[in-house]
């Protein structure tokens, strides 16, 4: 069964603490994303990245950022979280090619305090 | 760029009815619409998908059919039970290199056993 993994269900942060959020896949794709989940605001692209090394922003990148050294891992790092980055994290990865749909992972709830 | 509405934000129903819920997009180079479906502290999952040459998928209880010429398609759920009550969210793929979607808001099902 394809996976998409995210390493914490729940996380609680401080402000001005840098935050990782992992993300790790088994299914060989090539495409990954982060985007961040709010009431009322739907879907938001933070960042993808179609390739190792390769990273692009998305539709919110401000006080994000991004790591892809392993095709399988997709990072996203919060330089210095705030308390408006409190969200659902979610990760998706997508097989390059033809049009696809996701694979998402089950999301990271985070909560900065 | 491409503007996905869906509709309703709610729809509440009673166990063995059906649901309808419905998406409309702005751009007429769309050509793949996946719907997710997305269970409460968990990732939206991918549970059926149309491509712009088919006017009608089924899987079983759940069917989509698309229609070009409105540029509207919609998700069909026949029998409903409780375990279909979730967020359900439409995406529409634009023809052309991208692989991102333009997601609609999505819909909370709720159905009454």
């Amino acid at each position: 069964d394809v996976k998409v993994t995210q390493s914490s269900r729940y996380l609680v942060k401080r402000t001005g603490e840098k935050v990782f959020l992992e993300c790790v896949q088994d299914m060989d794709h090539e495409n990954m994303f982060w985007y961040r989940q709010d009431p009322g605001l739907g879907l938001r692209l933070i960042y993808f990245s179609y390739d190792v090394k390769m990273k692009e922003k998305g539709d919110i990148p401000e006080g994000y950022s991004v790591s892809r050294e392993k095709k399988e891992r997709f990072s996203l790092i919060l330089e210095s979280a705030s308390t408006n980055q409190t969200s659902m994290y979610l990760c998706a990865t997508q097989k390059r090619g033809a049009q696809r749909g996701y694979t998402f992972g089950s999301g990271t709830r985070l909560t900065v305090v | 760029g491409e503007n996905v509405e869906q509709h309703p934000s709610t729809l509440s129903v009673q166990e063995g009815d059906s649901a309808v819920i419905k998406c409309t997009y702005s751009d007429s180079a769309s050509n793949y619409f996946p719907w997710y479906k997305q269970e409460l502290g968990k990732g939206p999952q991918l549970i059926i998908d149309i491509r712009s040459n088919v006017g009608e998928k089924k899987d079983q209880r759940i069917a989509v059919t698309l229609n070009k010429t409105a540029k509207h398609f919609s998700l069909h759920i026949t029998e409903t039970q409780p375990e279909d009550s979730a967020v359900y969210f439409c995406a529409a793929h634009t023809s052309g290199g991208s692989y991102i979607p333009t997601f609609g808001r999505g819909t909370s099902l709720i159905v009454h056993p």
